[in-house]
């Protein structure tokens, strides 16, 4: 069965410090992908990543980066967070190559407060 | 525009009685991918059910069935006999196999808060 292990569960950071959410995949999956959850929004994709060291910029990337360095863990780095960065974060990742029907994999969620 | 329209922020339903939840999509790709995937309160995110663009027949798993319209593009998602635990978030997203260019991910729509009442 697929893991996807995000490191924290809830996160609460000041204005303008640098955070980290870390996400780690246990079946050796090319693709990984951060989404931010918000009331009425939906799912949004921030960046995604199709291989180690590979990044792609999603449909909001404003304000985050993010860092593979190893093919099971996908970073997103908030240089200065900032109030509207408060948002549940999502983790996904799915292999290379898929079916039309493989379903993303998603971890439980950061929900982080920047207050 | 809107790749995938959800258009109920929120539902209630009488514990057993039938729900449909509706979707529709925006696609000029002719093969496409449809998901399901249900968020209780706890946050995780369970995916239901599949629907690809060439299936001829209405996907099923269970309780769960997707009413596909695609020449209307819809991808509506009916729970039969509903239980208090069906009482969550539920989105419908769409993987778009030749233009979606985001490394197989989901589009997603904005969701429904479906609740279950007895």
């Amino acid at each position: 069965d697929v893991k996807v292990t995000q490191s924290s569960r809830y996160l609460v950071k000041r204005t303008g410090e640098k955070v980290f959410l870390e996400c780690v995949q246990d079946m050796d999956h090319e693709n990984m992908f951060w989404y931010r959850q918000d009331p009425g929004l939906g799912l949004r994709l921030i960046y995604f990543s199709y291989d180690v060291k590979m990044k792609e910029k999603g449909d909001i990337p404003e304000g985050y980066s993010v860092s593979r360095e190893k093919k099971e863990r996908f970073s997103l780095i908030l240089e200065s967070a900032s109030t509207n960065q408060t948002s549940m974060y999502l983790c996904a990742s799915i292999g290379g190559g898929v079916a039309y029907n493989s379903p993303l994999h998603f971890g439980n969620g950061t929900r982080l407060t920047v207050t | 525009a809107q790749k995938i329209t959800q258009t109920q922020p929120g539902m209630f339903v009488q514990e057993k009685e039938a729900v449909t939840l509706d979707c529709t999509y925006d696609t000029s790709d002719p093969s496409y991918g449809l998901f399901w995937y249900k968020q209780p309160s706890s946050g995780e995110m369970i995916f239901l059910i599949y629907q690809g663009s060439y299936d001829q027949q209405n996907a099923t798993e269970g309780r769960y069935s997707l009413n596909f319209q695609k020449a209307r593009k819809s991808a509506n998602l009916v729970i039969s006999a509903s239980q208090l635990g069906d009482s969550a978030m539920y989105f419908c997203a769409m993987r778009e196999v030749d233009s979606g260019g985001g490394a197989d991910g989901l589009t997603f729509g904005k969701g429904t808060h479906l609740i279950i009442q007895p």
